[in-house]
């Protein structure tokens, strides 16, 4: 079975510019979660996301956005890049409920130039 | 607010050596508590957990017990291997409804390098 996937691998842009991040979770997993790690620190909680509907939110400014889609998919958006964004953003599915084990994809590294 | 505490690192080890890395926590709820492995250029996997005082999780030949009275949940392994060397963060849950639904809390993570 396929894990956690995520798009693009990479990605580069400029300060100011809007990015849209993808994740695809377990099949069967209906909660998505995202983080950011920043170099040489642990992940930060940033959303998660259950059945279409934000769950939880970590203290992350307005310019951070994500929503869930019926295929149980996610995509992280960030407006008005700041080089502080540069991190590793890494998304994580779940099959339901507060007990389950997350299950991390790979991660999309962003450089904010 | 909830936070973990790792010790500071980066850990260098031969191999066979005995393994230990601190971990502590302050948490509001009741915590389950979580160590996860990041090797290079990989996402996190989950390598054990607790999810209640004096529980021990186990994995791999890796070791830590939950001790809610000294509020901390030590990573141990008695013979470290090469392919053992990675990040390892520790993580706690804190059981409770609301917005912290399912909401992990990360250490800064200890590098670990075991030379042959």
């Amino acid at each position: 079975d396929a894990g956690v996937t995520q798009s693009p691998t990479h990605l580069i842009k400029t300060r100011g510019q809007h990015v849209t991040l993808r994740c695809s979770p377990i099949s069967g997993h209906k909660s998505v979660s995202w983080y950011q790690q920043v170099l040489g620190q642990g992940p930060q909680f940033i959303f998660q996301y259950y059945e279409k509907e934000e769950r939880g939110r970590g203290n992350f400014p307005d310019r951070f956005s994500a929503r869930q889609f019926p295929n149980y998919s996610s995509e992280l958006n960030v407006n008005a890049l700041l080089l502080g964004d540069s991190a590793l953003y890494l998304c994580a599915s779940s099959l339901a409920g507060l007990g389950n084990e997350q299950f991390f994809g790979p991660g999309t590294r962003l450089t904010v130039l | 607010g909830d936070s973990v505490t790792q010790m500071e690192g980066p850990v260098t080890l031969s191999e066979e050596a005995f393994l230990t890395i601190n971990c502590t926590y302050t948490a509001t709820g009741y915590p389950s508590l979580f160590w996860y492995v990041q090797y290079p250029g990989e996402g996190l996997q989950l390598l054990l957990k607790a999810t209640k005082a004096d529980d021990k999780g186990s994995n791999k030949g890796f070791e830590a017990t939950y001790r809610k009275e000294t509020t901390s949940f030590h990573l141990e392994k008695g013979s470290v291997q090469v392919s053992d060397s990675a990040v390892y963060f520790c993580a706690l849950r804190v059981n409770a409804g609301g917005t912290s639904y399912g909401k992990l809390t990360f250490g800064q993570g200890t590098i670990l390098t075991v030379h042959p």
